[in-house]
């Protein structure tokens, strides 16, 4: 049982450029969260995602970012016209369910490392 | 302010010994407690999760605790091993949300 994945896992853009980050969940999990580091700094909540919705975005930048988890296929992060201050690792985490809050661990994936030059 | 805080920032131990790194946090109203282990490159991998009524928890050589009123927990780590060489990051969830208030993270290096 694959765990969460991601890729690329390095990414360079070069200012004003496009940044696609894919999250693969695991197999049965159907929330995937975002979250982002940066150097020295703890990781912070970005979006959650269920299938096809939107739940909880409050932690995205008003502008340049999406994200997005389809029904079939991947959850994409995208960073459009990326400035130096994008760089950091972005982190992805998928949950099975809502249910019991309590136990809900998230799995994290190994993380895509962007950087912006 | 930071709704966790870590300390020490970082600390350097010798193989074989213990050490004890602290959290404190604010958020509220507290749902549960995760240690997560985090290595250079990597995603983190939870260790432990406690919730409301439960002060203490074990993984192997991680031992967590959990004071939820004083809203502190520490992790014990006995005997450490090279392996132990990470960040160890402290998150606190609020009940009613999804939201993970991640600490910055203890940085351990265990030396031989």
């Amino acid at each position: 049982n694959a765990g969460v994945m991601q890729n690329p896992r390095h990414l360079v853009r070069r200012r004003g450029q496009e940044a696609r980050l894919r999250c693969s969940p695991m197999k049965g999990h159907s929330h995937v969260y975002w979250y982002r580091q940066l150097p020295e700094e703890g990781l912070k909540f970005m979006v959650y995602l269920q299938k096809e919705n939107i739940i909880d975005e409050s932690g995205m930048p008003k502008e340049r970012f999406s994200a997005e988890f389809p029904k079939e296929g991947p959850s994409i992060l995208r960073i459009q016209q990326v400035v130096r201050g994008d760089s950091a690792a972005y982190f992805c985490a998928s949950s099975p369910t809502q249910g019991d809050w309590a136990k809900n661990i998230q799995y994290f994936g190994a993380g895509t490392r962007l950087s912006v030059l | 302010k930071n709704q966790v805080e870590q300390s020490p920032q970082s600390l350097i131990i010798l193989e074989g010994k213990n050490c004890t790194l602290q959290c404190n946090y604010t958020v509220s109203p507290f749902s549960n407690l995760r240690w997560y282990k985090q290595d250079t490159g990597r995603g983190p991998v939870s260790l432990t999760i406690m919730t409301f009524s439960e002060n203490t928890k074990s993984n192997g050589r991680y031992t967590a605790t959990l004071d939820a009123d004083t809203k502190q927990s520490s992790l014990h780590i006995t005997a450490s091993q090279l392996s132990d060489s990470a960040s160890y990051i402290c998150v606190v969830s609020a009940r009613g949300n999804n939201r993970l208030a991640f600490g910055k993270g203890n940085q351990v290096v265990v030396i031989p």
